[in-house]
């Protein structure tokens, strides 16, 4: 069964500090992983994507994620945190097997403290 | 970038009345639209995915004959929320993929969606 993780609700780091913002995947083929952020009552914007090629992926607003396939994982990461980066994060993951269907994760809150 | 516009963003109605909710693909052509519903401080959920021309797919458990869906165009899909009642009160994100779903149309734009309250 095709799933994404994130196991924690809520991240917090200082303002200039590293952040990093855990997902894991469970897929029966090959996975397309992405990564969307919320901010509140909006719709989500799409940050990065993994296809194939290069496991680190640079995003937008700074963001990177890096595709780890032994430890099925998709972290998203960015080395200098900023206030504004406070919003909810969601990783999902498509498998290619199954077509369109996106699987989202729970979702991960990031308060960046000023 | 591709747009995904949803109207109205906000919408208020009275218990047994129906609400529609557009989206548009406003710069793009969308083969495939996908409804979503999002409970606070929750996931996502899929309700169903929308083919222009064909039957919406419901996921299960998702009323069909509850939440009428429509993709008549590559660039507008209409969720209709029939006999609505206060537990149908959401926030309703619509999202589209262009062309048919390959790996270079592969990510799904999302609207900034649209807050239902049922009253």
């Amino acid at each position: 069964a095709q799933s994404v993780a994130q196991p924690e609700d809520q991240v917090n780091v200082a303002e200039g500090n590293p952040l990093t913002v855990k997902c894991t995947y469970s897929v029966s083929g090959n996975p397309y992983l992405f990564w969307y952020v919320q901010y509140p009552n909006r719709g989500l914007q799409f940050l990065l994507k993994y296809i194939t090629g290069d496991n680190l992926v640079l995003g937008s607003y700074g963001f990177e994620a890096e595709f780890n396939k032994s430890q099925t994982s998709f972290h998203l990461k960015k080395p200098s945190a900023l206030v504004s980066d406070s919003a909810l994060y969601f990783c999902a993951v498509r498998d290619m097997n199954t077509g369109n269907q996106f699987y989202f994760g729970t979702g991960t809150s990031l308060t960046v403290i000023p | 970038g591709a747009v995904v516009s949803q109207h109205p963003s906000w919408v208020i109605c009275k218990s047994g009345t129906s609400v529609k909710i557009e989206c548009r693909s406003l710069d793009f052509q969308a083969t495939t639209m996908f409804w979503y519903r999002q409970f606070p401080k929750q996931s996502l959920m899929l309700m169903a995915t929308s083919n222009e021309g064909s039957k919406a797919t419901y996921e299960q458990g998702v009323e069909k004959d509850k939440f009428l869906i429509n993709h008549a165009s590559l660039t507008l899909s209409t969720l209709t929320v029939t006999s609505a009642h206060p537990e149908d009160s959401s926030f309703y994100i619509c999202s589209a993929t262009e062309g048919s779903g390959g790996p270079s149309t592969d990510t799904q734009y999302f609207g900034p969606g649209t807050r239902l309250t049922v009253l």
